[in-house]
């Protein structure tokens, strides 16, 4: 079976752009949880998806936000980035829930100038 | 609110020399997970414990949940330089997943 994957995997924006990731779970997960992960602060809980549902929400400004589609692809995209965005964007597929056990994809690196 | 804290933050070891990492939670946990990231690469799954009291084993590594089901800790008998990274634990409790913030572990050949 496929891992989780995700794209891209290196970004470079500007502050004030706004960036689109995207996460392909394993197949036959149905969840999808994203995550922030600073050397400072490890790792975040951003959002979690189930079924095109947002089930569980973490302490982000609206400017992340994200979403789930019928095939369990998630995206998520941060508007008007800030310096402080810089981080590695993990996303985990789970079968059922996120307490289940999560399967993380490689990150995505995105660099705000 | 709910949080797990983890200790400690770093830890550098001689190889051949014991780890053990801590986590505590302010409430009780359903279960806990233990997670493993290698420098550059992603958290990956080691294994989970549901029961209070529960001991379980992975070769070198010793994995513990608490009687109250607030703690856990993480044991590796005799490091080896393949050990290095960061161990994080994970809470579950009330469909909500806690994670601590990891301990680095720097294993010295």
């Amino acid at each position: 079976k496929a891992g989780v994957t995700q794209t891209p995997r290196y970004l470079i924006k500007t502050r004030g752009q706004q960036v689109t990731l995207s996460c392909s779970p394993i197949s036959g997960h149905r969840s999808v949880s994203w995550y922030q992960q600073t050397p400072g602060q490890g790792l975040q809980f951003l959002f979690e998806y189930f079924s095109e549902t947002q089930r569980n929400k973490g302490n982000f400004p609206g400017r992340f936000s994200g979403r789930q589609f019928s095939n369990s692809r998630s995206e998520m995209n941060v508007s008007t980035l800030e310096l402080g965005d810089s981080a590695l964007y993990l996303c985990a597929s789970s079968l059922a829930l996120r307490t289940d056990t999560q399967y993380f994809g490689p990150g995505t690196r995105l660099t705000v100038l | 609110g709910q949080q797990v804290m983890q200790i400690p933050q770093y830890q550098h070891v001689q190889e051949g020399e014991d780890f053990t990492t801590y986590c505590n939670s302010s409430t009780t946990l359903s279960n806990i997970q233990w997670y493993k990231q290698r420098p550059g690469g992603h958290p990956v799954f080691l294994i989970q414990l549901v029961k209070s009291g529960e001991v379980k084993k992975q070769k070198r590594l010793t994995f513990q949940f608490g009687e109250a089901k607030k703690n856990s800790s993480l044991h590796i008998t005799a490091t080896q330089t393949t050990d290095v990274g960061t161990y994080f634990c994970a809470g579950h409790n009330f469909n909500k997943f806690y994670f601590g913030s990891g301990t680095k572990l720097n294993v010295k050949p």
